[in-house]
């Protein structure tokens, strides 16, 4: 049960993309469509953002995406806006237990 | 629309014991499979145990196993989490989570938590 692996903190401007990692193994993020991500605001409780690699539940922008690559997923946001400024973490829960990522604070500059 | 919250936080010596409680609405919760994550004053997330629909399956992570039991209510649409045997390192928020499956799993509702302090 060892954490994800995702950058301390990503920053960008307004309008611009950023993409935010979360490296595993293939038991776990290398394994079929098995990530998910949420978004943390400060004070508040995490709220799911992308599940299965990448489907976006209802009501979630669609400036959110997720893919990802062999043992990394990826969560980009495109057309930042200062709303997004959060704590994003991944979690793959593919069989009896889920792991996290430590967390990626997003600044928006 | 879907709710959960989560009560029995507190204070609380280390090696003593405590009960939460969820109370879910909102869904059908005797189909769910229902999760218990907590997370460390500063840090991130981490989970911390799961129920089945029926009780039938438990898990539990390496951290609480043997001192944390997960149970559940389907008739009140409750969900616990007893709590033994408490250590400092247990201090956090809990949140009561709702989760979905269908090849993975993933956590689509939480509650807003409550707090754990074990200090003496």
């Amino acid at each position: 049960q060892s954490a994800l692996t995702q950058p301390a903190s990503v920053s960008g401007s307004p309008g611009q993309s950023i993409t935010i990692s979360c490296s595993g193994s293939s038991s776990d993020v290398g394994s079929y469509n098995v990530v998910s991500w949420y978004q943390q605001h400060p004070g508040k409780a995490p709220t799911l953002i992308i599940y299965e690699g990448g489907k976006r539940p209802s009501g979630v922008s669609n400036r959110f995406s997720g893919s990802s690559s062999g043992n990394t997923a990826s969560l980009t946001i495109s057309g930042l806006q200062a709303e997004d400024q959060a704590d994003y973490y991944c979690c793959s829960y593919g069989g009896t237990f889920a792991v996290f990522g430590g967390g990626t604070k997003l600044t928006v500059l | 629309e879907v709710q959960l919250v989560e009560s029995g936080g507190g204070l609380v010596q280390p090696g003593r014991s405590l009960r939460l409680s969820c109370a879910a609405s909102g869904f059908t919760f005797s189909t769910s499979e229902m999760d218990w994550v907590r997370q460390a004053p500063g840090k991130g997330l981490e989970w911390v145990s799961s129920i089945s629909s029926s009780s039938t399956f438990r898990y539990y992570a390496d951290s609480v196993k043997g001192r944390f039991t997960i149970s559940r209510d389907n008739a009140r649409t409750a969900l616990y989490l007893q709590m033994n045997s408490l250590r400092d390192e247990d201090t956090a928020v809990y949140y009561c989570v709702k989760e979905s499956r269908y090849r993975s799993s993933w956590f689509d509702s939480w509650g807003l938590g409550t707090l754990v302090t074990v200090s003496s």
